[in-house]
């Protein structure tokens, strides 16, 4: 059972356009939601994260938006660039617990 | 800070054979470790849970007695790939955890081993 859902699985998205990746949970006392940057050949590496007590978190170009009704979120990237092509995944968990991973989004940003 | 290394980078060897993976914390004391797999294309897998003195914790279907893990200490844990077959060949990323960083308990990711087993 895939405890978080991601979308999609790949985006084309031009220079300078904003990129926008969406997750979904179904655990509610999932409390910690972090976006990872992944490039090839390298392990994941944390790019934002956001509690769900607050519904945005900006960080330079990169916005975590979270709906806890709904039990979304979403990671848009502002003026794109081809140095944010990359794997991005969501994750989420509970406390001291494992993360549940998304399954990820290859992103290309073309010049 | 909060930098996690892994060593090797990559690893090629001969099936049959066994393989050691090294994880270190390298400015912190990670009392828990956590190992993934990841194949091509795909998200991460987690293999199993190592507290420091104490035996890992497996997911369910990674069989514990050929990746053994070992987590002696504060800034090491090591994973063992033992008699490796080719259907082992993946991509070995580590994760650490220092409880006295963050109140929200990040992990912090190695580079990731690749492994080919020929």
């Amino acid at each position: 059972q895939q405890q978080v859902k991601q979308s999609p699985q790949s985006l084309i998205v031009q220079k300078g356009g904003i990129s926008i990746i969406n997750c979904a949970y179904e655990n509610t006392a999932f409390d910690y939601f972090p976006w990872y940057q992944q490039f090839p050949g390298k392990g994941p590496a944390l790019l934002i994260a956001i509690r769900p007590d607050v519904s945005e978190k900006k960080e330079g170009r990169f916005t975590i938006s979270f709906n806890k009704s709904a039990k979304q979120f979403s990671l848009h990237i502002m003026d794109s660039q081809p140095g944010d092509s990359a794997t991005y995944f969501c994750a989420a968990k509970t406390g001291a617990n494992n993360l549940f991973f998304g399954t990820g989004t290859r992103l290309t940003v073309i010049p | 800070g909060a930098v996690v290394s892994q060593h090797p980078s990559w690893v090629i060897c001969k099936s049959g054979t066994s393989v050691k993976i090294e994880c270190r914390s390298l400015d912190f004391q990670a009392t828990t470790m956590f190992w993934y797999r990841q194949f091509p294309k795909q998200s991460l897998m987690l293999m199993a849970t190592s507290n420091e003195g104490s035996k890992a914790t497996y997911e369910q279907g990674v069989e514990k007695d050929k990746f053994l893990i070992n987590h002696a200490s504060l800034t090491l844990s090591t994973l063992t790939v033992t008699s490796a077959h080719p259907e082992d060949s993946s991509f070995y990323i580590c994760s650490a955890r220092d409880v006295g960083r963050s109140s929200y308990n990040e992990q912090f990711f190695g580079p990731g081993t690749r492994l080919t087993v020929l």
